[in-house]
């Protein structure tokens, strides 16, 4: 069962633009929702997260918006830099449990 | 402050042979993690430990997979036998507390297997 979805596998934007990056759930029930960024051969690295008491955390370059009713979030990069090249996956978390997105594939093109 | 650490890297196996991975979390941390992650897809839990008790293991196939935190510190997951299937990175990953409840999990590098 796909309880978070990724719909686009992968993303290419330009060095200095905005990067977009998309994350629908199904599970009423998740209530804190993570983005990590995954380089090859290296584990996910924690990005940024939002609780669902809020609709917008912002850290530096990264912001996370979160639309409760239309169960969907997404990561902003302003500006993309070529460093922010990897694979970014969301997930979703309730008291028990974390399931993850299948992951979208971010290239950042100078 | 040392990451999560897991061993092998890498590992080629003949189907049928067995193989184990080793984790150590974040010091102090009490809740450790495995996920396996075939390619393309997100990270699925296959078991979660609180300090040396296991808090999930539903999608843990039990006929095979095995895991053990004896002290509740470093964990090992066994696969024995091995299936093509299961060629995947296996993820290890710990947070500082009680198990979801807005708790930032920290990965390892993890363990590329691949079963031949």
């Amino acid at each position: 069962d796909q309880q978070v979805k990724q719909n686009s596998p992968s993303l290419s934007v330009q060095e200095g633009r905005i990067s977009i990056l998309n994350c629908d759930y199904t599970n009423s029930m998740f209530d804190y929702f993570l983005w990590y960024k995954k380089y090859p051969a290296e584990g996910p690295t924690f990005l940024i997260s939002i609780s669902s008491i809020k609709d917008k955390n912002e850290d530096g370059r990264f912001t996370v918006f979160l639309n409760k009713s239309a169960k969907h979030l997404s990561l902003h990069i302003v500006p993309s830099q070529p460093g922010d090249s990897a694979v970014y996956f969301c997930a979703a978390s309730d008291d028990n449990d974390m399931r993850f997105g299948a992951g979208t594939r971010l290239t950042v093109k100078p | 402050e040392a990451g999560v650490a897991q061993s092998p890297r890498y590992k080629i196996i003949e189907k049928r042979q067995s193989v184990a991975f080793w984790c150590n979390p974040i010091s102090g941390h009490a809740t450790l993690y495995w996920y396996q992650q075939i390619l393309g897809q997100g990270p699925k839990l296959l078991i979660q430990f609180q300090n040396n008790g296991v808090v999930d293991d539903s999608q843990l196939p039990k006929d095979r997979f095995s895991a053990e935190r004896l002290k509740g510190v470093d964990s090992t997951l066994k696969i024995q036998p091995a299936k093509l299937e299961d060629s995947a990175v296996y993820l290890c990953a710990s947070s500082l507390a009680l198990a979801g409840a807005q708790e930032t999990q920290y990965f390892g590098p993890g363990t590329r297997l691949l079963v031949l």
